[in-house]
């Protein structure tokens, strides 16, 4: 079935520094999503983007995140500094379609630790 | 305060028997609920959806909702060790696009 593609998938940084994380989401959705989970916790939404914008976002969704999908490539995340709260298993999603009627489908995750 | 709360946090069920998950959730305005599969090592898969009270079966699965009283379950019959993973009940909201998810419950199939 269609597949989203997270790279890297573990990425270890020290606090202050930037992180870019990279989704690689299924070719014609149109919808794209960042959530995060914490270990031990439930995955929460961060932010939701469609057509080169961010239409939703949480309060978890900080200043110094930012989201971009240039030229049709990469959906990338970046966190610019990085706090060790951040560290998170962070994934991507992407659906055809929008409302909640719409599946998403998620890729492996991204291990983030921030040192 | 979860929106969406799931018990049991782990469950253990022979080959062959019954698995059934719960899941409540605390906000009214949920419309769309969704039940997503996730093996070790992978990223969440849907298992399935129900938007309307009643009961929705697909093949080993079935999905119920009761929506006056905000609860949604999901049986897996005939359990199979493969069905080992952790099940995420998700829900939203009519007009937005982002899911609130359970903490999940692990379910273990033993052969």
């Amino acid at each position: 079935g269609p597949k989203v593609l997270q790279i890297p998938s573990h990425q270890i940084i020290d606090m202050g520094q930037m992180v870019t994380l990279n989704c690689d989401p299924v070719s014609n959705h149109l919808y794209f999503y960042w959530y995060k989970q914490i270990l031990g916790q439930q995955m929460e939404f961060l932010v939701n983007f469609y057509n080169g914008k961010v239409m939703e976002k949480s309060k978890l969704f900080k200043d110094q995140f930012s989201v971009e999908r240039p030229d049709g490539s990469y959906f990338t995340l970046k966190i610019q500094p990085t706090a060790l709260e951040d560290s998170a298993v962070y994934f991507c999603a992407s659906s055809l379609d929008w409302g909640g009627a719409g599946e998403q489908y998620f890729g492996p995750g991204t291990r983030l630790t921030v040192l | 305060q979860q929106k969406v709360q799931q018990s049991p946090e782990s469950l253990s069920v022979p080959e062959g028997g019954m698995a059934s998950l719960n899941c409540t959730s605390s906000d009214r305005n949920f419309q769309y609920f969704w039940w997503y599969r996730q093996h070790s090592g992978e990223g969440p898969k849907a298992l399935m959806s129900i938007f309307s009270d009643g009961d929705k079966k697909e093949g080993r699965f079935t999905a119920h909702l009761n929506k006056a009283s905000l609860h949604v379950s999901l049986h897996i019959r005939d359990s199979q060790p493969s069905d080992s993973a952790l099940y995420f009940c998700a829900a939203s909201d009519t007009g937005y696009q982002n899911f609130y998810f359970g903490k999940g419950t692990s379910l273990t199939v033993i052969p």
